[in-house]
């Protein structure tokens, strides 16, 4: 089972400024990643796949990038609609498996 | 628009089956184009795959929920399954219905449904 390591656990930003949210898979995944933003009493959005493609709607703010065992999420100019639990999730092999969650605050 | 829609027992017994089915709309559960999987969050907790078929191919399913989980599908109705058999405390959560792509990202997704396991 490939094993997937988010980092922070939580991260705490001022509008306006960037966050960058890391993802590490125990094994190499290509670039078999997806992001997904969770809310409280929502389904979690699909914001990015294939590691770096950003999913239909999602604003040009978000942007993804790595290959193998090393990812990145980045969210330039935070907006207070940002808050929310952020996951990666690795489709590269069965089982899929998510992160545990980075947790971003609106400061 | 694909649209996925959970419904069923919003309590279930300890030791009893926990038995979900996701609607489908604007697509079809017959395409073996996509898999149809299923998704848990318990509270307070991440996200939980539970496991994803793709008509008349293979099931897969996590390790750790296999020898409890069957996934199952109607074309007739459009829906697919989940059953949780013996479940506990510990099986409490929201579940979600989802929609991917062979090696691909959960791009569609229900709303999600609270199961509560309890007497």
């Amino acid at each position: 089972e490939i094993v997937m390591t988010q980092s922070p656990a939580t991260l705490s930003v001022s509008p306006g400024e960037g966050a960058t949210l890391s993802c590490r898979a125990s094994h190499s995944i290509n670039r078999n990643l997806g992001w997904y933003q969770k809310k409280p009493g929502q389904a979690p959005r699909l914001l990015i796949y294939d590691a770096s493609t950003r999913a239909t709607g999602i604003p040009a703010r978000f942007s993804g990038s790595g290959s193998g065992t090393e990812f990145t999420l980045t969210i330039s100019s935070l907006q207070s609609e940002d808050s929310a639990v952020y996951y990666c999730q690795q489709c590269n092999d069965w089982p899929l498996t998510f992160g545990g969650g980075t947790k971003v605050e609106i400061k | 628009q694909l649209q996925l829609q959970e419904s069923g027992p919003g309590l279930v017994k300890p030791s009893e089956t926990l038995s979900l089915t996701c609607t489908v709309s604007g697509g079809s559960t017959s395409s073996s184009s996509h898999y149809w999987g299923w998704i848990r969050q318990p509270p307070g907790r991440g996200l939980e795959w539970i496991g994803s078929f793709t008509y008349g191919g293979s099931s897969f399913y996590s390790p750790s929920l296999k020898s409890r989980v069957t996934i199952s599908v109607d074309t007739s109705k459009n829906q697919f399954s989940l059953k949780v058999t013996s479940v506990t405390a510990a099986d409490t959560a929201v579940y979600y219905c989802a929609r991917h792509p062979p090696w691909g990202s959960l791009e569609f997704w229900g709303q999600g449904a609270l199961v509560t396991v309890s007497s």
